[in-house]
């Protein structure tokens, strides 16, 4: 089945550790990609997002991203994460195709930064 | 301040009792879906629609419906709800085209008791 898959649901890390975040998914054709993160209590805010050109995007608080086409990944990347990181982290994809725009999302993954 | 608006944030209900929550957007979008998110199971699309009055199921429509009377505001209704329908849901809004961005509202906590 077409899927997007996070393989991580939980990760705990200390302050200034690295973080990488898996995201594979299963569509073949053009997608768009995405990650979202949601703050306890607060609504999905975009992260970064990938559409063409260079597949290292870059977002916003220090976040980037890196699309391997080959791969059907879209890996989420920080070299040094904060307590106010803790969130959960959510990947999707859009397929260019599909005339209802739909986003396919992964099941999230749960990051706890100790402080 | 562009912005995609939820209400209620909270709501408790019974089994039964026909309820509705309202999206708004100020963004001029023509798209706006609606999500339910549950753990580990990330979120799903219950509706659609490409602009007023062109509604379209996604996933998990049942149990559900839609209206897009106006451009700006697309209810979600649940005519008579079922425990399985408890759920965080989620309003989005975006323009249509592929290459395009959606914005999300701040979620409704629905527990069907």
């Amino acid at each position: 089945a077409q899927s997007v898959s996070q393989h991580n649901h939980h990760v705990i890390l200390s302050e200034a550790a690295s973080l990488e975040l898996g995201c594979n998914y299963s569509y073949g054709g053009t997608v768009n990609l995405f990650w979202y993160v949601q703050y306890p209590g607060q609504h999905l805010q975009l992260l970064l997002k990938y559409f063409s050109g260079d597949p290292l995007v870059k977002g916003i608080k220090g976040f980037e991203a890196e699309f391997i086409k080959s791969k059907f990944s879209f890996n989420l990347r920080k070299p040094s994460v904060q307590w106010s990181d803790t969130a959960e982290y959510f990947c999707a994809v859009n397929r260019r195709m599909d005339s209802s725009y739909k986003l396919i999302f992964g099941s999230g993954t749960r990051l706890l930064v100790r402080p | 301040e562009a912005q995609v608006t939820q209400n209620p944030r909270y709501l408790i209900t019974v089994t039964g009792k026909k309820l509705t929550v309202t999206c708004s957007q100020n963004m001029n979008h023509e798209y706006m879906s609606w999500y339910r998110q549950d753990p580990g199971l990330g979120l799903r699309q219950i509706y659609y629609s490409m602009n007023v009055e062109v509604t379209d199921k996604g996933d998990v429509p049942e149990g559900y419906k839609v209206s897009r009377k106006e451009k700006r505001n697309f209810p979600l209704i649940l005519e008579s709800p079922s425990p399985n329908q408890t759920s965080l849901y989620f309003c989005a809004s975006k323009n249509t085209g592929r290459v395009t961005e959606a914005f999300f509202g701040q979620g409704t906590r629905l527990t069907v008791v």
